[in-house]
């Protein structure tokens, strides 16, 4: 069945820091992995995704990494700043589904 | 340029009351999601509609759950005789081609539901 465990629930970091948060997934059917933040009082919004015919995505100071072997996908934020300040949230859709399946979140907060 | 937007933002009922919310997702946007999202906890999958197929509803956690999405466009979440563990913000959102093609879900900013 689709599970996606995410760890850690909450992280604290120092401005410029380096943040890292992992999911594990269970369907090896999975193929589309996306990140969304959830500022408070907002919707979460998509923030970068990766697919599962690649290893590694960046975007600026955000980073995603899959490995496939393992079932699971990291979250990768370098430098961070105060507005990194959030809920982040993991997500998997297995191969011709249509629905994704989240994980628990994981609150960062960035400390000045 | 408008979001996907929702209605009401807040919403306090008494235990027993019937409640609807309402989801008015991206013009053009053929796919429209429910998602409950409890104090603490991720994001629960309810139902999803996609163009005029056969709504998915495995997400629903009683018959007391019920959605319509009239014209393709707007939705309604219906709760009947809502109980206290009802309470949870409700998150719709919409994509243009529904995830099938690994597409992005744009949400709304919920709707807060409180039960006393």
């Amino acid at each position: 069945g689709e599970n996606v465990e995410q760890h850690p629930s909450t992280l604290s970091v120092q401005e410029g820091d380096s943040a890292v948060i992992k999911c594990t997934y269970s369907d090896s059917a999975s193929n589309y992995f996306p990140w969304y933040k959830q500022e408070l009082g907002k919707g979460p919004q998509l923030i970068i995704d990766i697919r599962s015919n690649v290893g590694e995505k960046k975007d600026q100071r955000i980073a995603v990494t899959l490995n496939k072997t393992a079932k699971h996908f990291s979250l990768h934020i370098t430098e961070t700043q105060p507005e990194d300040s959030a809920v982040y949230f993991c997500a998997e859709i297995t191969g011709g589904g249509n629905k994704l399946t989240f994980g628990t979140g994981t609150q960062l907060k960035v400390e000045l | 340029g408008a979001g996907v937007s929702q209605s009401p933002s807040n919403k306090v009922t008494e235990k027993g009351k019937d409640v609807e919310l309402r989801c008015d997702p991206i013009s053009g946007h053929t796919a429209l999601y429910w998602y409950r999202q409890s104090l603490g906890q991720g994001l629960e999958f309810l139902i999803y509609f996609q163009g005029n197929s056969a709504p998915d509803k495995s997400g629903l956690p009683s018959d007391r759950f019920s959605a319509e999405r009239t014209g393709g466009s707007v939705s309604t979440l219906t709760i009947q005789r809502t109980q206290q563990e009802d309470s949870a913000v409700y998150l719709c959102a919409s994509s243009p081609r529904g995830t099938s093609g690994a597409g992005e879900l744009f949400f709304g900013e919920g709707s807060r539901l409180t039960v006393l």
